[in-house]
């Protein structure tokens, strides 16, 4: 099942720095983008999301950017902090459907 | 603030046993899933549950998997005879609305042995 990729598995960010998480997906029936937060042994937590009527969401330093043209999906994150080090999880929803697909992730470490 | 809780946290087994994961999603929540962790990959889709029937499920919810409503706040996920590839981390998640987030649980860990 290919339908979201995340084709970075890791990524280091220098603190203070801009983290920038990618995820591409195929099917433009999906209708609702969203990014989750995971550390070891807990359960995804819900970060951000995006209707597809939308370009841009941005709630405090996180901003999901939607590109449906290229079917693009990202997550900026500035300034990064060392609590942001965890996996991250891009989701998407199809219109009408109950399920999200999630990604393979990608591990962000940012450093001191 | 409201949350997913699960039980077991950690639940080790030998295969061919059942095995029952109870979550109690969010009180005023109406759509219920479990989704799977095997260790490394990805979050993957199990079944999601709304008005007391499963309205999607994925090729790995076979016929050795079964969801359950039992009462107002558990929802349970039964696997009939474990087999050593079902160890996995299973997620509980619930969402208010049709458009909102899934919120997840902390996990039940599953080991077959």
């Amino acid at each position: 099942d290919q339908q979201v990729k995340q084709n970075s598995p890791s990524l280091s960010v220098q603190e203070g720095r801009i983290s920038i998480l990618n995820c591409d997906y195929t099917n433009s029936m999906f209708d609702y983008f969203l990014w989750y937060k995971k550390y070891p042994a807990e359960g995804p937590t819900f970060l951000i999301s995006i209707s597809s009527i939308k370009d841009k969401n941005e709630d405090g330093r996180f901003t999901v950017f939607l590109n449906k043209s290229a079917k693009h999906l990202s997550l900026h994150i500035v300034p990064s902090q060392p609590g942001d080090s965890a996996v991250y999880f891009c989701a998407v929803k199809r219109q009408g459907a109950q399920k999200l697909v999630f990604g393979q992730g990608t591990r962000l470490t940012i450093n001191p | 603030e409201p949350e997913v809780t699960q039980t077991p946290s950690h639940q080790v087994t030998q295969m061919g046993q059942e095995v029952i994961l109870r979550c109690v999603p969010i009180s005023n929540h109406l759509y219920f899933y479990w989704y799977r962790q095997i260790l490394g990959q990805k979050v993957e889709f199990l079944v999601s549950f709304y008005n007391n029937e499963i309205s999607e499920k994925s090729e790995i919810f076979d016929d050795q998997f079964s969801v359950e409503r039992p009462d107002g706040s558990n929802f349970t996920l039964k696997i009939r005879s474990t087999k050593l590839e079902d160890s996995a981390m299973y997620f509980c998640a619930s969402r208010g609305t049709d458009t909102g987030e899934l919120f997840f649980g902390e996990g039940s860990r599953l080991t077959v042995l």
